[in-house]
């Protein structure tokens, strides 16, 4: 079946510093990947996605490449801000006309001022 | 055009009680989904209904649950006799068609004492 493997957190940043969360998958077929931030309190928002090999999702900075070979999505920012504490869920759907989307556990980040 | 209305955002029972949860979508939606994170755990799929329909209840427990959506009203998501391992947080999303993105809500936070 399918399955999601992120990184373990907490993570704990300076401001500016540089982000990676690691996102690798199980899945047969072609599936869509996604991040998606839960904020303190509220429900999770669509960050990026991509829906084949290779593309790259990008928002508010964010991005991740579709990596088929490393069945990767890792999540990159180049300078995190404090407004970026949240936490993250890589995801994946199945293209069989599935709309079951199957999350990681989530990483909480932390920026520091 | 208000979000995904999940209500109530925090419920108590006592072990044995009914949860009644209520999730109404975002206006032109008529796809719902119900997904249930345990602590420390990413989200899991439980049932994807359309209007008066269940389409796939794969993700829900045999026992206990059951979910609806009617033609007039919001979905609800009922739990009887509620125990302690039902302590988790449920999340409602919904789509205008199938396979389209997901809106979540904030989630219902359900605690059994």
């Amino acid at each position: 079946g399918n399955s999601v493997t992120q990184m373990e957190g907490p993570v704990t940043l300076s401001e500016e510093a540089f982000l990676t969360i690691n996102c690798t998958y199980t899945a047969t077929g072609y599936p869509s990947l996604f991040w998606y931030v839960q904020y303190p309190g509220e429900g999770l928002q669509l960050l990026l996605k991509a829906t084949k090999a290779d593309d790259k999702g990008s928002n508010k900075g964010f991005e991740a490449t579709y990596r088929k070979e490393t069945t990767s999505f890792h999540l990159e920012k180049g300078s995190v801000q404090v407004s970026d504490s949240a936490v993250y869920f890589c995801a994946l759907a199945s293209n069989f006309g599935n709309e079951k989307l199957t999350f990681g556990t989530g990483t909480r980040l932390t920026i520091i001022p | 055009n208000a979000g995904v209305m999940q209500n109530p955002r925090h419920l108590v029972r006592r072990r044995g009680q009914e949860a009644r949860l209520r999730c109404s979508p975002m206006k032109g939606h008529s796809h719902v989904y119900w997904y249930r994170q345990l602590p420390e755990e990413g989200l899991k799929f439980m049932v994807y209904l359309q209007k008066e329909n269940i389409i796939d209840e794969s993700g829900m427990p045999k026992e206990r649950f059951s979910a609806e959506f009617p033609k007039e009203g919001p979905s609800i998501l009922r739990i009887q006799q509620v125990v302690r391992g039902d302590s988790a947080a449920y999340f409602c999303a919904s789509s205008p068609s199938r396979g389209d993105g997901y809106t979540f809500g904030s989630g219902t936070r359900l605690t059994v004492v």
